[in-house]
């Protein structure tokens, strides 16, 4: 599976836009892209996922670039409840035997 | 529909014992994957299960073995606990070809 590359942490306040970007150099052209969000003590909560263009939904849109090296997950108006880590993942449909989590990316939102 | 269920949520063990942990996954979903989350490892897949059968292995000793029933209902097994495996234990499930997982609440697992 391919190796992402997610920045370690992210800060932000209550009402802005926040756009967290995934490296993911070595994508296939089998893999999709998939976004979780993680709450202290809990399970991974699938967010969102994408092949290639944007995605959105009622939650966040992604945005992937033609060369599909990278993709942007982006959080309208966030609000506290948003802090979380986010994490990027990449994999082909076909094998999604393992996931590999990276590190993810800790956002903490401000009042 | 209901999401994935796991129980216990919390269990206490010590050293050497053995622990079984269950999973229920979404009704229809009949993959269903563990994972390990610690503070310093992050969180590392285990094992995962398709109509009862392993497709795959993470890097964990043997004492680490699972499996799944005909109604895809999983158990994962521990044994000879040592104080490291003390962990967030996570299971997911999903349908076949999709790599959307969706996570249970986790059971947490203290050894002392």
């Amino acid at each position: 599976l391919a190796k992402t590359t997610q920045p370690i942490s992210m800060d932000s306040y209550e009402g802005q836009e926040v756009n967290i970007t995934c490296s993911h150099n070595n994508i296939a052209t089998n893999d999709y892209i998939t976004w979780y969000q993680q709450f202290p003590s809990q399970g991974p909560r699938f967010i969102i996922q994408g092949y290639k263009t944007k995605v959105t939904n009622e939650v966040a849109s992604l945005f992937i670039p033609a060369d599909r090296k990278s993709s942007t997950l982006s959080l309208p108006r966030v609000s506290l409840s948003d802090t979380a880590v986010y994490y990027c993942l990449v994999g082909d449909r076909q094998n999604t035997d393992k996931l590999i989590f990276g590190t993810g990316t800790r956002l903490q939102v401000f009042p | 529909k209901a999401g994935v269920t796991q129980t216990p949520r919390y269990l206490i063990k010590t050293r050497g014992q053995q622990v079984t942990l269950s999973c229920s996954p979404i009704s229809g979903h009949r993959s269903v994957s563990w994972y390990q989350q610690t503070p310093g490892q992050g969180l590392q897949f285990l094992f995962e299960y398709f109509s009862e059968t392993q497709r795959n292995k993470g890097n964990f000793p043997g004492r680490f073995s699972g499996r799944q029933f005909s109604n895809s209902r999983s158990e994962m097994n521990v044994s000879t606990l040592e104080l490291g495996d003390s962990a967030l234990y996570l299971c997911a499930s999903s349908l076949v070809g999709e790599t959307g997982k969706f996570f249970g609440p986790g059971t947490r697992l203290t050894v002392l």
